[in-house]
């Protein structure tokens, strides 16, 4: 099964406040994404990545900004995070766009 | 991006029956159409998919159909079990972009 890890698995931050969350694959897929859950609104696409280098902007991208360092790591930063921010962070990987995903176990960011 | 409508949102079935799911989506570039499970507490995980050369799929108890023209696809769970209660979600994803999900359903099989 191919492995995508998210760091950290909980986070507590405070409005205003900086946040950044981790993700890497050890798959060599060239697509990575970030995607937010939240209740009622299913998998909303925030950001993603069709390799190191790469950041496509996807539907619910602002007050996010990401980066791909490598073709292992994606990040996810929350600069000036926001109570609406709160939310179910889940990273995932594939090997193209139309092939399946791989999701990593999620981050619950708390913005109080 | 493609935008993809699913539903219905909340689904209860008696263990033993059939559950349908069905989606929708906007942009006819879309080829591939995967659907996941999501149990309590974990992350999504695919369960079958089916691509844009094909109209029917099944996988054990799994059915999943595609009609183009229509732009159309609905994932069917035959004989139902406890087992089968999570949240289930489809997305739609084309080349060079990527996957667009559904709102999600959440499915209770009531023994």
């Amino acid at each position: 099964e191919a492995a995508v890890t998210q760091s950290p698995r909980n986070k507590v931050t405070v409005t205003g406040g900086n946040v950044t969350l981790s993700c890497r694959q050890t798959n060599s897929h060239n697509y990575m994404y970030w995607y937010r859950q939240d209740t009622g609104h299913g998998l909303r696409l925030i950001h993603y990545s069709y390799g190191a280098g790469n950041l496509q902007i996807g539907d619910v991208p602002d007050g996010y900004k990401a980066t791909r360092t490598t073709q292992e790591d994606f990040f996810l930063l929350l600069e000036l995070a926001s109570p609406s921010q709160t939310s179910l962070y889940f990273c995932a990987s594939s090997a193209n766009s139309n092939e399946r995903l791989f999701f990593g176990h999620g981050t619950k960011l708390s913005v109080l | 991006g493609e935008q993809v409508e699913q539903l219905p949102s909340i689904l209860r079935v008696q263990e033993g029956s059939s559950a349908s799911i069905n989606c929708s989506y906007e942009d006819s570039a879309s080829n591939y159409f995967p659907w996941y499970k999501q149990e309590p507490g974990e992350n999504p995980k695919l369960i079958i998919d089916i691509r844009s050369n094909m109209e029917r799929k099944q996988i054990q108890e799994l059915i999943v159909l595609l009609d183009k023209k229509a732009k159309r696809f609905s994932l069917h769970i035959t004989d139902t079990q406890p087992g089968d209660s999570a949240m289930y979600f489809c997305a739609a994803s084309e080349n060079n972009n990527a996957p667009r999900f559904g709102a999600g359903t959440k499915l209770s099989v009531k023994p």
